[in-house]
């Protein structure tokens, strides 16, 4: 069964910085996709990215992109200078390219300090 | 173009009641999967439906089920309530296979008396 690991449950960044937020996963698949989710406060999910396993180049969406360790199935989320706004909860997904089942992380919160 | 609908936002119940959640999605969408999310165990997956089907199903007990419309709309009933059921259900739309990714509601946080 495939499962996803979010081993931090809390970051904090200041605002204009960096920070990288971690996903590892298991699978056997060959083919599949991964997914960053954001969730607000306001408790709507919303996706932040997307990276599909067969493209070996590195998604990115403006502030954010996302560093893909087909190999070691890792793939972490970057968030280069960090607004406000970012504070939310966020979660890695994962989804084999035959089902629409997702299977997704506990959760890193991110705290972004002014 | 509307966003995934879920209604109502909020629910109260006591221990042994059941109850149902409704979730309508983008147009056009006819995947629809429904999540429990609770502070320990984050998103756990309850079940997907697709053209009325169950496709997919999660490790729950019976007492949780769905079922889907013709025009795609989702319940999601919950029978014999347990305390252990308070948490937000959230329930997400897909297009379509691929790499299209689930687009979510607000969700309905369900509290048990």
């Amino acid at each position: 069964a495939q499962t996803v690991t979010q081993s931090q449950p809390e970051m904090s960044v200041q605002e204009a910085e960096t920070v990288t937020l971690s996903c590892t996963y298991d699978t056997s698949e060959s083919d599949y996709y991964l997914f960053w989710y954001k969730q607000p406060p306001s408790r709507q999910m919303i996706l932040v990215i997307r990276q599909e396993a067969y493209k070996q180049q590195n998604a990115t969406e403006n502030r954010f992109s996302v560093n893909f360790q087909k190999a070691a199935k890792s793939f972490s989320l970057k968030i280069s200078d960090s607004q406000l706004g970012d504070a939310a909860m966020y979660f890695c997904a994962y989804r084999g390219s035959g089902t629409y089942k997702y299977i997704f992380g506990t959760g890193t919160r991110l705290k972004v300090l002014a | 173009k509307a966003g995934v609908t879920q209604t109502p936002r909020y629910l109260i119940k006591t221990r042994g009641q059941q109850v149902t959640l409704s979730c309508s999605p983008i147009s056009g969408h006819r995947s629809v999967s429904w999540y429990q999310q609770t502070p320990g165990q984050g998103l756990q997956f309850l079940f997907e439906y697709f053209s009325e089907t169950q496709r997919n199903k999660g490790n729950f007990p019976g007492r949780f089920s769905g079922r889907q419309f013709s025009n795609s709309r989702s319940e999601m009933n919950v029978s014999t309530l347990e305390l252990g059921d308070s948490a937000l259900y959230l329930c997400a739309s897909s297009l379509g296979p691929g790499a299209q990714p689930q687009h979510f509601g607000d969700g309905t946080r369900l509290s048990i008396l």
